[in-house]
């Protein structure tokens, strides 16, 4: 299995309303990734997990809040988003952590109301 | 932070037709990737080229990396149709000993048929 999973494919939320996008690999990566990407900008990496630890945060404000409950998930929770956070959020993987190809998912297009 | 600078932001050309793009980065990078991403979608890796390469081969696909001007191209030779897609130089680094993608802002490329 080559491939990286996201759900759901399409979130609407209110600015109270609180949230968990999902993420998974069974590529047996130790490295896995969360980006945000607004239209016609390229992707901005949030977070870095290497070895189920949290190794990168890029100062993210914490109403994103990621979770790597094992070394095939991971989630990131959402709680008291702003209407500029709507984005489509990619989920990425690699091998280990180090320097090699990100295997990426087809993201969670948010959309905050 | 935005490390790489592509050019053209925009690229239209005819089916068959080469197209090139080309990327700057500004600090010392251990290896660059590109990416493509179809419309909305996840990104795919299409190649990565180390910090000691000069240039790779992949298919219809030719890197070339100048480490001294801190540049890179993308050659795509004999371009189709499903070629149209938005492509995004990204250079590496391992802070904390987790791997960093900074992306470029990326070329769209229209292939007309």
């Amino acid at each position: 299995d080559t491939e990286v999973t996201q759900t759901p494919k399409h979130l609407v939320m209110g600015m109270t309303n609180k949230k968990s996008l999902k993420c998974e690999q069974h590529m047996g990566h130790r490295a896995m990734y969360w980006y945000k990407q607004k239209a016609k900008k390229p992707p901005e990496l949030m977070f870095v997990y290497s070895y189920e630890k949290l190794s990168i945060n890029e100062s993210v404000p914490s109403r994103f809040s990621p979770e790597c409950p094992n070394s095939s998930l991971l989630n990131l929770h959402l709680h008291a988003l702003q209407p500029e956070d709507s984005a489509l959020y990619l989920c990425a993987s690699s091998q280990y952590a180090g320097y090699n190809e990100q295997f990426f998912g087809p993201g969670t297009r948010l959309t905050v109301l | 932070s935005q490390q790489g600078e592509e050019d053209p932001q925009a690229l239209s050309i005819q089916e068959g037709e080469n197209a090139t793009m080309n990327c700057s980065y500004k600090t010392s990078i251990n290896n660059l990737q590109w990416y493509r991403q179809n419309s909305g979608r996840g990104l795919v890796h299409l190649i990565l080229i180390r910090s000691n390469e000069r240039e790779k081969h992949s298919g219809r696909l030719r890197v070339t990396l100048d480490t001294s001007k801190k540049s890179s191209s993308l050659l795509i030779t004999a371009s189709r149709a499903a070629d149209t897609a938005s492509y995004f130089c990204a250079t590496d680094s391992n802070p904390q000993g987790a791997q960093k993608l900074v992306f470029g802002q990326g070329t769209r490329l229209t292939i007309n048929p």
